[in-house]
């Protein structure tokens, strides 16, 4: 059974204007969200991650939103650019554990 | 400060041989865990070491293994291979009590 998923495999975004990744889960234990991007021949890059006490972390072009009650969050991207093609995987933590529960990821394609 | 290295970074090997791969973590970073990331399955956790104890496993079977050593480098081991454990391995590195995780660039398993 799948505890993280992100539903959509891949998105299509022009320069410029807003990415919108997501991400749902259905562990109620996890209570520490990451965001890791991921360039083909490379490790995951950590971008921003987000507690349970919280509903929003923002840094710089990258915002996480969290909802509880839909046990949901999203990586808002904005402005988008080409260099943030990239698959992008949503992880999750559990209450006293630091193993990753990761998403399959979602693969974002910035146009110009 | 350097990151998370891992060793050998492509590896070819026929099925029923074993594999070594080797991980050294950030200087500091206490704990290792690995992945194995294959097509369409996201990262899969295998399990994580901290001071040179196994903490948490995944869902894999016995022929992976793995250890840590006392200056917190990590092999992990695959005997019997199969054809199915072809993948990109990843090393992840994190201080002790935090759920931020630091990749290395994985390395590439092909099973013949």
């Amino acid at each position: 059974d799948q505890q993280v998923k992100q539903n959509s495999p891949s998105l299509s975004v022009q320069e410029g204007r807003i990415s919108i990744l997501n991400c749902d889960y259905t562990n109620s234990m996890f209570d520490y969200f990451l965001w890791y991007k991921k360039y083909p021949a490379e490790g995951p890059t950590f971008l921003i991650s987000i507690s349970s006490i919280k509903d929003k972390n923002e840094d710089g072009r990258f915002t996480v939103f969290l909802n509880k009650s839909a046990k949901h969050l999203s990586l808002h991207i904005v402005p988008s650019q080409p260099g943030d093609s990239a698959v992008y995987f949503c992880a999750a933590s559990a209450i006293g554990y630091s193993t990753l529960t990761f998403g399959k990821g979602t693969m974002l394609l910035v146009s110009p | 400060k350097a990151g998370v290295t891992q060793t050998p970074r492509y590896l070819i090997k026929t099925r029923g041989q074993q594999v070594t791969l080797s991980c050294s973590p950030i200087s500091g970073h206490r704990s290792v865990s690995w992945y194995q990331q294959t097509p369409g399955q996201g990262l899969q956790f295998l399990f994580e070491y901290f001071s040179e104890t196994q903490r948490n496993k995944g869902n894999f079977p016995g022929r992976f293994s793995g250890r840590q050593f006392s200056n917190s480098r990590s092999e992990m081991n695959v005997s019997t291979l199969e054809l199915g454990d072809s993948a990109l391995y990843l090393c992840a590195s994190s201080l002790d009590g935090t759920n931020e995780q630091f990749f290395g660039p994985g390395t590439r398993l092909t099973v013949l």
